[in-house]
Protein backbone atom coordinates (compact mmCIF):
# COMPACT_ATOMS: atom_id res chain seq x y z
CA UNK A 1 0.00 0.00 0.00
CA UNK A 2 2.25 2.98 -1.57
CA UNK A 3 2.52 6.05 -0.24
CA UNK A 4 2.41 9.05 -2.34
CA UNK A 5 5.57 8.18 -4.79
CA UNK A 6 7.89 11.41 -5.65
CA UNK A 7 11.14 11.16 -7.55
CA UNK A 8 13.77 12.39 -8.29
CA UNK A 9 14.21 13.13 -4.14
CA UNK A 10 16.94 15.32 -4.89
CA UNK A 11 17.40 17.17 -8.13
CA UNK A 12 20.17 19.50 -9.16
CA UNK A 13 20.10 21.57 -12.21
CA UNK A 14 22.05 24.47 -13.45
CA UNK A 15 20.46 27.59 -14.37
CA UNK A 16 18.75 27.24 -18.13
CA UNK A 17 18.05 23.81 -17.74
CA UNK A 18 14.69 21.90 -17.53
CA UNK A 19 13.57 20.21 -14.04
CA UNK A 20 10.79 17.49 -14.32
CA UNK A 21 9.53 16.59 -11.17
CA UNK A 22 7.02 12.96 -11.26
CA UNK A 23 3.95 12.15 -8.57
CA UNK A 24 2.41 8.91 -8.61
CA UNK A 25 -0.51 9.53 -6.38
CA UNK A 26 -1.84 6.53 -3.95
CA UNK A 27 -3.77 3.97 -5.22
CA UNK A 28 -7.59 5.01 -5.85
CA UNK A 29 -6.40 9.04 -5.57
CA UNK A 30 -7.59 10.51 -8.52
CA UNK A 31 -7.05 14.22 -7.59
CA UNK A 32 -3.63 15.09 -7.39
CA UNK A 33 -2.06 18.77 -5.72
CA UNK A 34 1.21 20.06 -6.20
CA UNK A 35 2.92 22.77 -3.48
CA UNK A 36 6.26 24.41 -3.42
CA UNK A 37 7.98 25.05 0.00
CA UNK A 38 10.87 27.61 0.97
CA UNK A 39 13.52 27.22 3.40
CA UNK A 40 11.92 28.02 7.27
CA UNK A 41 8.51 28.96 5.10
CA UNK A 42 5.00 26.83 4.96
CA UNK A 43 3.50 25.38 2.05
CA UNK A 44 2.36 27.36 -0.91
CA UNK A 45 -0.43 25.96 -3.27
CA UNK A 46 0.67 25.73 -7.13
CA UNK A 47 -1.80 23.64 -8.80
CA UNK A 48 -4.82 20.69 -8.75
CA UNK A 49 -4.98 18.45 -11.35
CA UNK A 50 -7.34 15.65 -12.02
CA UNK A 51 -7.17 12.97 -14.63
CA UNK A 52 -6.07 14.50 -17.67
CA UNK A 53 -7.69 18.54 -16.50
CA UNK A 54 -6.18 21.36 -14.73
CA UNK A 55 -8.50 22.44 -11.94
CA UNK A 56 -6.90 25.23 -10.70
CA UNK A 57 -3.85 26.61 -11.15
CA UNK A 58 -4.05 30.01 -9.09
CA UNK A 59 -0.48 29.12 -7.37
CA UNK A 60 1.36 28.35 -10.89
CA UNK A 61 4.00 31.26 -12.13
CA UNK A 62 2.64 32.87 -15.11
CA UNK A 63 6.18 31.71 -17.24
CA UNK A 64 7.88 28.45 -17.20
CA UNK A 65 5.97 26.38 -14.74
CA UNK A 66 3.63 23.87 -15.96
CA UNK A 67 1.86 20.58 -14.81
CA UNK A 68 0.27 18.06 -16.33
CA UNK A 69 -1.52 14.48 -14.85
CA UNK A 70 -1.99 12.26 -18.11
CA UNK A 71 -4.24 9.75 -18.21
CA UNK A 72 -1.72 6.82 -17.90
CA UNK A 73 1.08 7.74 -15.74
CA UNK A 74 2.65 10.00 -12.65
CA UNK A 75 1.66 13.29 -12.56
CA UNK A 76 4.80 15.98 -13.70
CA UNK A 77 5.60 19.56 -13.21
CA UNK A 78 7.37 20.89 -14.96
CA UNK A 79 10.46 23.94 -14.81
CA UNK A 80 11.71 25.50 -18.15
CA UNK A 81 15.04 27.51 -17.96
CA UNK A 82 15.52 26.78 -13.88
CA UNK A 83 16.69 29.96 -12.22
CA UNK A 84 18.19 30.42 -8.71
CA UNK A 85 15.04 31.11 -7.47
CA UNK A 86 13.23 28.01 -8.25
CA UNK A 87 15.31 25.93 -5.29
CA UNK A 88 12.84 24.95 -2.77
CA UNK A 89 11.18 21.65 -1.78
CA UNK A 90 7.90 20.44 -3.70
CA UNK A 91 6.05 18.16 -2.63
CA UNK A 92 2.93 16.51 -4.56
CA UNK A 93 -0.52 15.05 -2.40
CA UNK A 94 -3.07 13.27 -3.31
CA UNK A 95 -6.70 12.61 -2.75
CA UNK A 96 -9.71 10.58 -3.53
CA UNK A 97 -11.93 13.39 -3.03
CA UNK A 98 -13.00 16.76 -2.12
CA UNK A 99 -10.18 17.97 0.66
CA UNK A 100 -12.85 19.02 2.95
CA UNK A 101 -14.09 15.39 3.14
CA UNK A 102 -11.19 13.61 2.62
CA UNK A 103 -8.17 15.69 3.36
CA UNK A 104 -4.99 14.50 1.27
CA UNK A 105 -1.69 12.64 1.76
CA UNK A 106 1.61 14.25 0.74
CA UNK A 107 4.79 12.30 -0.73
CA UNK A 108 8.00 12.99 0.79
CA UNK A 109 8.88 15.52 -1.94
CA UNK A 110 11.65 16.61 -4.31
CA UNK A 111 14.30 18.90 -3.73
CA UNK A 112 15.40 21.29 -6.09
CA UNK A 113 18.80 22.75 -6.31
CA UNK A 114 19.57 24.80 -9.28
CA UNK A 115 23.61 25.97 -9.50
CA UNK B 1 -2.90 31.73 8.01
CA UNK B 2 -0.43 32.59 4.92
CA UNK B 3 3.08 31.92 5.46
CA UNK B 4 5.50 34.96 5.46
CA UNK B 5 9.25 34.77 5.09
CA UNK B 6 9.81 35.18 8.38
CA UNK B 7 12.02 32.88 10.84
CA UNK B 8 9.92 30.22 12.15
CA UNK B 9 8.25 30.60 15.97
CA UNK B 10 9.74 28.07 18.28
CA UNK B 11 8.80 26.15 20.77
CA UNK B 12 10.94 24.09 23.28
CA UNK B 13 9.50 21.79 25.97
CA UNK B 14 10.71 19.08 28.48
CA UNK B 15 9.88 15.17 27.49
CA UNK B 16 6.99 14.77 29.25
CA UNK B 17 5.37 17.81 29.27
CA UNK B 18 2.72 18.98 27.42
CA UNK B 19 2.92 21.26 24.67
CA UNK B 20 0.23 23.96 22.92
CA UNK B 21 1.19 25.07 19.23
CA UNK B 22 -0.98 27.85 18.18
CA UNK B 23 -2.23 29.39 14.97
CA UNK B 24 -4.21 31.96 13.70
CA UNK B 25 -5.99 31.34 10.15
CA UNK B 26 -6.95 34.15 7.99
CA UNK B 27 -10.19 33.54 5.98
CA UNK B 28 -13.42 33.63 8.21
CA UNK B 29 -15.01 31.09 4.87
CA UNK B 30 -12.77 28.45 6.48
CA UNK B 31 -14.55 25.72 7.35
CA UNK B 32 -12.01 22.51 7.61
CA UNK B 33 -8.67 22.72 9.16
CA UNK B 34 -5.90 20.21 9.35
CA UNK B 35 -2.85 20.19 11.35
CA UNK B 36 0.03 18.67 9.89
CA UNK B 37 3.47 17.26 11.50
CA UNK B 38 6.97 17.96 9.09
CA UNK B 39 9.67 16.22 10.21
CA UNK B 40 13.67 17.60 8.41
CA UNK B 41 13.74 16.70 5.05
CA UNK B 42 9.98 14.73 5.13
CA UNK B 43 7.05 15.86 3.45
CA UNK B 44 4.35 16.66 5.73
CA UNK B 45 2.42 14.47 7.82
CA UNK B 46 -1.55 14.33 8.80
CA UNK B 47 -1.90 14.66 12.45
CA UNK B 48 -5.35 15.54 13.49
CA UNK B 49 -8.33 17.69 11.71
CA UNK B 50 -11.52 19.50 12.72
CA UNK B 51 -14.35 20.89 11.11
CA UNK B 52 -16.03 24.39 11.91
CA UNK B 53 -19.07 22.72 13.47
CA UNK B 54 -17.06 21.34 15.93
CA UNK B 55 -15.11 23.24 18.72
CA UNK B 56 -12.60 20.29 20.09
CA UNK B 57 -11.78 16.82 18.67
CA UNK B 58 -9.05 14.70 20.27
CA UNK B 59 -7.12 12.12 19.15
CA UNK B 60 -3.89 10.11 20.39
CA UNK B 61 -2.37 11.87 22.82
CA UNK B 62 -3.25 15.20 20.68
CA UNK B 63 -6.66 17.60 21.13
CA UNK B 64 -7.11 20.16 18.57
CA UNK B 65 -9.26 23.55 20.01
CA UNK B 66 -11.12 25.62 17.03
CA UNK B 67 -12.19 29.18 18.14
CA UNK B 68 -14.03 30.74 15.05
CA UNK B 69 -15.28 33.96 16.88
CA UNK B 70 -11.03 34.79 16.88
CA UNK B 71 -10.03 32.76 14.14
CA UNK B 72 -7.63 30.76 16.37
CA UNK B 73 -6.78 26.94 16.05
CA UNK B 74 -4.11 25.45 19.10
CA UNK B 75 -2.94 21.70 18.82
CA UNK B 76 -2.06 20.82 22.17
CA UNK B 77 0.57 17.39 22.79
CA UNK B 78 -0.22 15.69 26.14
CA UNK B 79 3.29 14.14 27.32
CA UNK B 80 5.29 15.66 24.75
CA UNK B 81 8.18 13.03 23.88
CA UNK B 82 11.52 13.60 21.53
CA UNK B 83 9.70 12.05 18.44
CA UNK B 84 7.41 14.95 18.47
CA UNK B 85 10.17 17.61 17.44
CA UNK B 86 9.28 18.61 14.52
CA UNK B 87 7.95 21.63 12.51
CA UNK B 88 3.47 21.64 12.59
CA UNK B 89 1.32 23.22 10.42
CA UNK B 90 -1.92 24.57 10.61
CA UNK B 91 -4.16 24.60 7.14
CA UNK B 92 -7.39 25.69 6.26
CA UNK B 93 -9.74 24.95 3.53
CA UNK B 94 -13.11 26.33 2.84
CA UNK B 95 -15.86 23.79 1.40
CA UNK B 96 -17.06 24.79 -1.83
CA UNK B 97 -13.99 26.95 -2.72
CA UNK B 98 -10.89 25.60 -3.70
CA UNK B 99 -9.20 22.28 -3.16
CA UNK B 100 -6.46 24.00 -1.82
CA UNK B 101 -5.20 24.25 1.50
CA UNK B 102 -3.82 27.13 3.09
CA UNK B 103 -1.19 26.50 5.38
CA UNK B 104 0.27 28.63 8.21
CA UNK B 105 3.41 29.93 8.74
CA UNK B 106 4.78 26.79 11.36
CA UNK B 107 6.16 26.46 14.88
CA UNK B 108 9.13 24.26 15.15
CA UNK B 109 8.61 22.31 18.69
CA UNK B 110 11.80 21.01 20.29
CA UNK B 111 11.20 18.13 23.26
CA UNK B 112 14.39 18.29 25.51
CA UNK B 113 15.19 14.68 26.78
Amino acid sequence: NAGVMQNPRHLVRRRGQEARLRCSPMKGHSHVYWYRQLPEEGLKFMVYLQKENIIDESGMPKERFSAEFPKEGPSILRIQQVVRGDSAAYFCASSRGATSNYGYTFGSGTRLTVV
Amino acid sequence: GESVGLHLPTLSVQEGDNSIINCAYSNSASDYFIWYKQESGKGPQFIIDIRSNMDKRQGQRVTVLLNKTVKHLSLQIAATQPGDSAVYFCAENSQGGSEKLVFGKGTKLTVNP
